[in-house]
């Protein structure tokens, strides 16, 4: 079960805090990702990597930044810009090659609030 | 952009009995449609998938199939037992970079 961290596990903050949710994998996947998990509204994504130095947004971005400046880390900034920013966010890794192409590898996944 | 639509959003069966989820896939040129369960306070995880290349597979109790004229597609467990309880995600995508997820389904096996 282990390759992906995130930490925090639980993380509290007020409106108009910017905060960075951590990920780490030692899978040594190039394709990273960033979903958000609301009850009800299954898994959103909100960017995504395939290579360092490289990301593009997903569907729900608007309020969120996000780096890969090593191939190991990608880390995800909720800005102060994020209307509803508490969720339960989940990061993914994503193996290269063919016989499992499509298989993410999730995180334990990070919860925030927003008091 | 692609949007998938999952049902039933909550599904309550018997141990034992069947259980069947059901997927729609809105964009054609989707090829890659695979399944995740979450148990309770765990990460989700890989059970299944199908390439739009096939339209079955099985993999012991669990099976999915594919209509690609329809643009639907189905999990189907048999025999269900008490750990099958969990959160079920369809997704789907065209390649393999960007996975697009259904709203989930919570299925509760009953002893």
């Amino acid at each position: 079960d282990g390759g992906i961290t995130q930490s925090p596990k639980y993380l509290f903050r007020k409106e108009g805090q910017n905060v960075t949710l951590s990920c780490e994998q030692n899978l040594n996947h190039d394709a990273m990702y960033w979903y958000r998990q609301d009850p009800g509204q299954g898994l959103r994504l909100i960017y995504y990597s395939q290579i360092v130095n490289d990301f593009q947004k997903g569907d729900i971005a608007e309020g969120y930044s996000v780096s890969r400046e090593k191939k190991e880390s990608f880390p995800l900034t909720v800005t102060s810009a994020q209307k509803n920013p508490t969720a339960f966010y989940l990061c993914a890794s994503k193996p290269p090659g063919l016989m499992r192409a499509g298989e993410l590898f999730f995180g334990e996944g990070s919860r925030l609030t927003v008091l | 952009g692609e949007n998938v639509e999952q049902h039933p959003s909550t599904l309550s069966v018997q141990e034992g009995d069947s259980a069947v989820i059901k997927c729609t896939y809105s964009d054609s040129a989707s090829n890659y449609f695979p399944w995740y369960k979450q148990e309770l306070g765990k990460r989700p995880q890989l059970i299944i998938d199908i390439r739009s290349n096939v339209g079955e597979k099985k993999d012991q109790r669990i099976a999915v199939t594919l209509n690609k004229t329809a643009k639907h597609f189905s999990l189907h467990i048999t025999e269900t037992q008490p750990e099958d309880s969990a959160v079920y995600f369809c997704a789907a995508s065209m390649g393999f970079q960007k996975l697009v997820f259904g709203t989930g389904t919570r299925l509760l096996v009953s002893p």
